[in-house]
Formats: structure tokens, C-alpha cells, sequence
């Protein structure tokens, strides 16, 4: 079965630029959730989709949104980027979402903000 | 979501059990134990999870004690490629990461 798959791996923007990056949950699978990792403040939990709603969302800005298709891809956008953006945005689906679940992870995509 | 106690950073020799302790004394009834590593630069990797029974899989055992408040992931046999950061996570809505613990598997 194919593993989580995101697009693009790396991208570079400019300051005041928006980016939206894509995820493609693994088959069958009905959640989809994205992280943002930095070095300094490691893995945070930006929102949770299932089922083409956003179940839960953590503690970013409105510059970050997210949506998730009727297939379960989803895609999260930021706005006007600033240089603190720059991370490693990592993707994750798992089947139920649920109280009990596992999540798997993609490759991530590199986020550098110029 | 319950906080999670974790050490910073561990050793342990090649071939030997890597025993990596994680304290959750705010545990409630509902929630779940995760454990997932990171080997750098990839995504994090799901373990195992229990809810107060111990549990067993290909890759590692989790040993919840009976009040819940602590647990214990256990590697067998740890190798070179165990070598990563271990999260343990109480979760019973979104996963909350903490810092881990930098597990270094020494030859």
C-alpha cells in the first residue's frame, strides 16, 4: 500500500508570498492532519480534517488554513508568508481519526521563506 | 490533553534492550499511550499505543504501570537504526509532541 505522499518536497518563497502544499493520504484513509516543525519549537499541531471537515485545529494564525477534498486529499495554504514560516510541514493520515488511531506520516515539505 | 514527562537523552549499547520511560501522572481514563520516533530528517513513525494493558508488536512492547501514571517503551534488541528521537503521547484528541527522548544506539 503506498505510503503518505506530499508535494512539493522543497519549495523557497519570498516574504508576503502565499504557498499551498498537498497531501495524499494513504488509501482508504479518512483523516488528515498537518505539523509544523521547527527547531526550535518541534513538532505543533496545526488542524485535523476528516472526512472534508476540520475536526481540530491548533494554536496558528488565521494565515494558516487547510481543506480537504471529497477523495481525502487535502491541501494547507499560508498567506503572507513571514520568515518564521519557514519549517518542515509534515502530513499524516490515519483511517478513523478516532479515539484510538494510528497516524502515519509523510516526507514532509521543506518550507524555506526568503 | 495530559503532559508528558520524558528524559532529554539516552544511551545504549547495540544489541542490548533500550528501555525509554515516560511519565503522564495527569493521565485520564480515556486516553490513549502513543509512542512514535523520528529518524532525522523523515516523518515520525508510529510504535505502539496501549490504554492500560500491556501491548506487543513487531517493533518494540509498552508497559503501562497499573495507575496508569508512567510507562516504559522497550526495544528488544536495539540496533544502529533505533537511533532517533522517541515520542511518548497521551492523546485522546489531537497528538500534542513533546521534546522527546534523543535515543543514541551505540556500537
Amino acid at each position: 500500500k503506498a505510503g503518505v505522499t506530499q508535494t512539493p518536497r522543497y519549495l523557497i518563497k519570498t516574504r508576503g508570498q502565499q504557498v499551498t502544499l498537498s497531501c495524499s493520504p494513504i488509501s482508504g484513509h479518512r483523516s488528515v492532519s498537518w505539523y509544523q516543525q521547527t527547531p526550535g519549537q518541534g513538532l505543533q499541531f496545526l488542524f485535523e480534517y476528516f472526512s472534508e471537515t476540520q475536526r481540530n485545529k491548533g494554536n496558528f494564525p488565521g494565515r494558516f488554513s487547510g481543506r480537504q477534498f471529497s477523495n481525502s486529499r487535502s491541501e494547507m495554504n499560508v498567506s503572507t508568508l513571514e520568515l518564521g514560516d519557514s519549517a518542515l510541514y509534515l502530513c499524516a493520515s490515519s483511517f478513523t481519526g478516532g479515539r484510538t488511531y494510528e497516524q502515519y506520516f509523510g516526507p514532509g515539505t521543506r518550507l524555506t521563506v526568503t | 490533553d495530559a503532559k508528558t514527562t520524558q528524559p532529554t537523552s539516552m544511551d545504549c549499547a547495540e544489541g542490548r534492550a533500550a528501555n525509554l520511560p515516560c511519565n503522564h501522572s495527569t493521565i485520564s481514563g480515556n486516553e490513549y499511550v502513543y509512542w512514535y520516533r523520528q529518524i532525522h530528517s523523515q516523518g515520525p513513525q508510529y510504535i505502539i499505543h496501549g490504554l492500560k494493558n500491556n501491548e506487543t508488536n513487531e517493533m518494540a512492547s509498552l508497559i503501562i504501570t497499573e495507575d496508569r501514571k508512567s510507562s516504559t517503551l522497550i526495544l528488544p534488541h536495539a540496533t544502529l537504526r533505533d537511533t532517533a528521537v522517541y515520542y511518548c503521547i497521551v492523546r485522546a484528541g489531537k497528538l500534542i509532541f513533546g521534546q522527546g527522548t534523543t535515543l543514541q544506539v551505540k556500537p
